[in-house]
């Protein structure tokens, strides 16, 4: 089954503890993307990689970290997690130019 | 920056009418994508419109696009309750490789 998959789905963290939310999908799309969702701001970019080792800021990139490593996997990395990054996030993947796959979601909230 | 503005914000009706959404953007774009989500899930694809297509369809929805006025619209017939959700438009602007969503539209489809 085509999807895109992340983990974990929820997550309670305290300020300044590293965390990493996986990514990965199983269509071999060039392009992948992370996302944040808040109330009244509906989605903003955070990052976004056109390919292996190709990645670029989106909108709000402050306070993340991704890599691309592999073509299937596009890991968010918080090196120091801060109560305004507590938001809804979710990945997607397409092919350039064509319509987005998007995972569950991760809840994350930072105390 | 937020490309897409949804109007209006929300929108109740009832099952068997139509719902029509509408949303404006702000610079040139290859194409311009409808999502929906239902609440605090992932983003489903809708349809995609390019920028030299001015009208197209899918089952009960259609979305036309006017680039002369950077506006489209999503109309939805014979809603029914299972209708209910967030929808968003995304525009792929010309010049980036982003995909730059709205705020979006909650819809309330009453049985």
């Amino acid at each position: 089954e085509a999807q895109v998959t992340q983990n974990p789905r929820y997550l309670i963290t305290v300020t300044g503890k590293k965390l990493t939310v996986t990514c990965s999908q199983n269509m071999n799309h060039e392009y992948m993307s992370w996302y944040r969702q808040d109330p009244g701001l509906g989605l903003r970019q955070i990052y976004y990689s056109m390919n292996v080792e190709v990645t670029d800021k989106g909108d709000v990139p402050e306070g993340y970290k991704v890599s691309r490593k592999e073509k299937r996997n596009f890991p968010l990395i918080l090196e120091s997690p801060s109560p305004n990054q507590t938001s809804l996030y979710f990945c997607a993947s397409s092919f350039p130019g064509r319509e987005q796959y998007f995972g569950p979601g991760t809840r994350l909230t930072v105390t | 920056s937020q490309q897409g503005e949804e109007d209006p914000q929300a929108l109740s009706i009832q099952e068997g009418e139509n719902a029509t959404m509408n949303c404006s953007y702000k610079t040139s774009i290859n194409n311009l994508q409808w999502y929906r989500q239902n609440s605090g899930r992932g983003l489903v694809h809708l349809i995609l419109i390019r920028s030299n297509e001015r009208e197209k369809h899918s089952g009960r929805l259609r979305v036309t696009l006017d680039t002369s006025k950077k506006s489209s619209s999503l109309l939805i017939t014979a809603s029914r309750a299972a209708d209910t959700a967030s929808y968003f438009c995304a525009t792929d602007a010309l010049d980036t490789d982003k995909l730059i969503f709205g705020t979006g539209t909650r819809l309330q489809v009453f049985p």
